[in-house]
């Protein structure tokens, strides 16, 4: 099955400057890889996604890349905020034809720290 | 307005008894999921549902038990033979294939 690994497990980073969390995964034929933002105590909500037919998606300040070949894929935070402080958990997922939309497994988690 | 419900938000359970949390959801979603969250562990998928009266166990099965009677609702009952419950429960919902997971805002389980 997919083993998805992500680094690093915490990152600190000064307000203004940017962060890049990391995701690796194991099955070659997974497709599509979103990311989840989980501020303390809350649920974790979808913040952007990326599908394997495109190596780059960028919504505002955040950005997602995709490397195929290396099977890794990352998140982007530009000009960060103190409100982007939270756990970012990368996942991904194999193709519809594999039931894919229910095999979705996640990273450990990145806790993000914006320091003022 | 149109979300996915969790209940209680705490819980407490004695050593050998079961418990049931609650999952209710009204965005029309076909698919549903319970997930676990452990610190440092990401989450792990318990049990899923793609349709109304039928669900497929995850990748933490063990000592826990769903249905599927209403595409609103999807409680998740913890029994006494899973050996490690203590836990952040999340339920969440998807839309269709590959589409993002809405989360509720989980259930944390103690077992005292």
């Amino acid at each position: 099955g997919e083993n998805v690994e992500q680094h690093p497990s915490t990152l600190s980073v000064q307000e203004g400057d940017s962060a890049v969390i990391k995701c690796t995964y194991s099955d070659s034929a997974s497709n599509y890889f979103p990311w989840y933002k989980q501020e303390l105590g809350k649920r974790p909500q979808l913040i952007i996604d990326i599908r394997s037919n495109v190596g780059e998606k960028k919504d505002q300040r955040i950005a997602v890349t995709l490397n195929k070949t290396a099977k890794h894929f990352s998140l982007h935070i530009t000009e960060t905020q103190p409100e982007d402080s939270a756990v970012y958990f990368c996942a991904a997922s194999p193709p519809l034809y594999n039931f894919g939309n229910e095999k979705l497994t996640f990273g450990t988690g990145t806790r993000l720290t914006i320091i003022p | 307005d149109g979300g996915i419900t969790q209940s209680p938000k705490y819980l407490f359970r004695k050593e050998g008894q079961n418990v049931t949390l609650s999952c209710e959801q009204n965005l029309n979603h076909d698919a549903m999921y319970w997930y676990r969250q452990d610190p440092g562990q990401g989450l792990r998928l318990i049990y899923y549902s793609q349709i109304v009266n039928d669900f497929q166990k995850g990748d933490i099965a063990e000592g826990y038990s769903v249905s599927r009677e209403k595409k609103e609702s999807f409680p998740l009952t913890v029994t006494s033979a899973q050996k490690n419950p203590t836990a952040f429960y999340l339920c969440a919902s998807s839309p269709g294939p590959q589409s993002g997971r809405q989360f509720g805002q989980g259930t944390r389980l103690t077992v005292v």
